[in-house]
């Protein structure tokens, strides 16, 4: 059955250290997405990817990355890690012009 | 004022009552919407999806879309306790695919 997988489910960095949370999708969906989750924020799109070499920011860019080398993979990347980026992180993925999302199940990340 | 509201909650009720979950909205371009569930310590999963007005009924589940008053609710009927959940809303319109998300209702059903 495809998915979307995401690894690792839990991380513990310090303040400073640049961290990359991986995002693989068997889908073959053209759409990828990464959210942050927050007590009494709900889901803020961080960057997004509408197909291979394409990338965009999104509400809460500041402080991360993303590249995309092929369909399946969106490593997110946090080039120099803070306190205020532990929370909860999401990838999704849609299909072209579909605008349901499908989501993985989470990277807890926490900076210390 | 934000694009999409939702009550926070949490909600909590007694199992086989009905369950209204509500969302309101701005954005007269917004088309496509849908509910999401999301258990706690799990990713969001998509319950219901409606384009357009109207109403939508998937099982115990029943989602109706009001755009002239910009407002969105998902009914859910015999309530059980596996329902209790986070509810988030989500929509979007226009050419980009990107889903403009509700904060999330935490539904409690009590045995």
């Amino acid at each position: 059955d495809a998915e979307i997988t995401q690894s690792p489910r839990h991380k513990i960095t310090e303040t400073g250290r640049q961290v990359t949370l991986a995002c693989h999708q068997t889908w073959n969906h053209n759409n990828m997405f990464w959210y942050r989750q927050d007590l009494g924020h709900g889901l803020r799109l961080i960057h997004y990817s509408y197909g291979v070499q394409d990338t965009n920011k999104g509400e809460v860019s500041d402080g991360y990355s993303v590249s995309r080398s092929n369909t399946e993979d969106l490593p997110l990347t946090l080039e120099s890690a803070a306190s205020s980026q532990t929370s909860v992180y999401f990838c999704a993925s849609s299909e072209g012009r579909v605008r349901e999302q499908y989501f993985g199940p989470g990277t807890r990340l926490t900076v210390t | 004022q934000k694009e999409v509201e939702q009550d926070p909650g949490p909600l909590s009720v007694p199992e086989g009552a009905i369950v209204s979950l509500n969302c309101t909205y701005s954005n007269s371009a917004f088309q496509y919407f849908m509910w999401y569930r999301q258990y706690s310590r799990k990713g969001p999963e998509l319950l219901m999806y409606t384009y357009s007005s109207g109403n939508k009924e998937d099982g115990r589940f029943t989602a109706q879309v009001d755009k002239s008053s910009k407002y969105i609710s998902l009914f859910i009927r015999d309530s059980q306790p596996s329902d209790s959940a986070t509810y988030l809303c989500a929509m979007s319109g226009g050419g980009n695919y990107q889903l403009i998300w509700g904060a999330g209702t935490k539904l409690i059903i009590k045995p």
